[in-house]
């Protein structure tokens, strides 16, 4: 049972232009949702977050938007770089829950 | 800055074979915790651990041992490994679990790891 979902494998967008990464959540204890950045043959990286007291969370070109009555979040990615091709794992957790809920992941090129 | 540290990179073994795969970190993080990324599934939790001497099962424990000695390391043991145990293995760790500002995961660069 996938408690967080992304439903686009992949993504291109043009350089320059907003890239919309989306996922969809099952849990109703999710409170607190993360962004991963992963490049080939590395770890993935810590990107942004947001706390379910919150709608939105921006940092620098980097904005998540939270919907709670849909449970379903995005990040935005503003205007979109060549150095952001990477695959994007959206992950979730509820408070005082050890365990981080990662999804399948959503591979995002640029397109120079 | 080593962060965390994962070896081997790399590791083919045969059906029944056992080996552990290292982690280790610098950054007196209580908490580590074992992923494996499969195509289409994601990265889906096999252990975790909240401090030394303590330890959990996550999503996907079967087949895998863990212990936790020490603050710094986190080896995975595959007892007798299976071709279903194919995988890139992330280990990752954490301050704590338990408060928002605290709790975001450091990765370590993987093991690829083919069982034949």
């Amino acid at each position: 049972d996938q408690q967080v979902k992304q439903n686009s494998p992949s993504l291109s967008v043009q350089e320059g232009r907003i890239s919309i990464l989306n996922c969809d959540y099952t849990n109703s204890m999710f409170d607190y949702f993360l962004w991963y950045k992963k490049y080939p043959a590395e770890g993935p990286t810590f990107l942004i977050s947001i706390s379910s007291i919150k709608d939105k969370n921006e940092d620098g070109r980097f904005t998540v938007f939270l919907n709670k009555s849909a449970k379903h979040l995005s990040l935005h990615i503003v205007p979109s770089q060549p150095g952001d091709s990477a695959v994007y794992f959206c992950a979730a957790k509820g408070f005082g829950n050890e365990k981080l809920t990662f999804g399948t992941g959503t591979r995002l090129t640029i397109i120079p | 800055n080593a962060g965390v540290t994962q070896t081997p990179k790399f590791q083919v073994l045969k059906t029944g074979q056992s080996m552990t795969l290292q982690c280790a970190q610098d950054m007196n993080h209580e908490y580590m915790s074992w992923y494996r990324q499969d195509p289409g599934m994601g990265l889906r939790l096999i252990h975790y651990s909240v401090g030394a001497g303590i330890t959990d099962q996550g999503e996907v424990p079967n087949g895998y041992n863990v212990s936790r000695s020490t603050t710094e390391d986190f080896p995975l043991r595959l007892l007798s490994a299976a071709p279903s145990q194919t995988s890139v293995y992330f280990c990752a760790s954490s301050y704590t679990p338990y408060h928002r500002n605290e709790e975001k995961l450091f990765f370590g660069s993987g093991t690829q790891l083919s069982v034949l």
